[in-house]
């Protein structure tokens, strides 16, 4: 079992849709969360990242956290053709001196115009 | 851009040559991290550096890899006797003690 997962996709949705992407982790000690969007050839953008259970927003961004579950999700409102990329969830959990985090494969996004 | 600089942006090698690559973070950032993308996967954790110090190494890394931060700056990653299998973007990340992390533009590496 992979640490994080994330279906990879394609999730396709229309433009002004919400999206819905969704990430399971497995180490209960895992500590804060993480969304990032990746375009292609390109690195990751930091998009959110949350740490309590509950809901998250900025913009049209949420992120919810559920660890009881070990669930993590990101909602994205009035989807828009420029949204189209990979999304990346990953989790921190603390090693030797600091974090590691860890990433998810990602899913990728496709907003139909 | 998030202030990480990374270069070169891409490089052609051939197999069996030694690759380096530079990366330098945001001046207030002590924690340094290298990563290694490979097409439809996430990033994954190669090293990290606290200051100068390594403090951690993935089992990932063979003995042709080699990273280092002298003085806390900035950290070259090595590859020596490339292998095609080593094709990949690698990327560096930095940050304070806070938790979230910056990433560099990344460097491409093609392996013929």
């Amino acid at each position: 079992q992979k640490e994080v997962e994330q279906n990879s996709g394609p999730l396709s949705v229309p433009e002004g849709a919400i999206a819905s992407l969704n990430c399971t982790y497995s180490d209960r000690g895992s500590q804060s969360f993480f969304w990032y969007r990746q375009y292609s050839g390109k690195s990751p953008e930091l998009i959110m990242f949350i740490y309590s259970n509950g809901d998250k927003e900025d913009g049209r961004f949420t992120a919810q956290l559920n660890k009881a579950s070990q669930y993590v999700s990101l909602l994205i409102r009035d989807s828009q053709p420029s949204d189209s990329a990979t999304y990346l969830c990953a989790v921190n959990r603390a090693n030797t001196g600091g974090f590691k985090t860890i990433f998810g494969a990602g899913t990728r996004l496709f907003v139909k115009a | 851009d998030t202030g990480v600089s990374q270069n070169p942006r891409h490089k052609i090698t051939k197999r069996g040559q030694n690759v380096t690559f530079r990366c330098d973070p945001i001046s207030e950032h002590n924690r340094l991290y290298w990563y290694r993308q490979t097409l439809g996967q996430g990033p994954e954790f190669l090293t990290y550096f606290q200051n100068e110090a390594q403090l951690e190494k993935s089992r990932l890394l063979s003995d042709r890899f080699s990273a280092e931060r002298p003085k806390g700056s900035f950290s070259t990653l090595e590859i020596q006797r490339t292998e095609q299998g080593d094709s990949a973007m690698y990327l560096c990340a930095s940050r304070t003690s806070e938790e979230t992390q910056y990433f560099g533009p990344g460097t491409r590496l093609l392996v013929l």
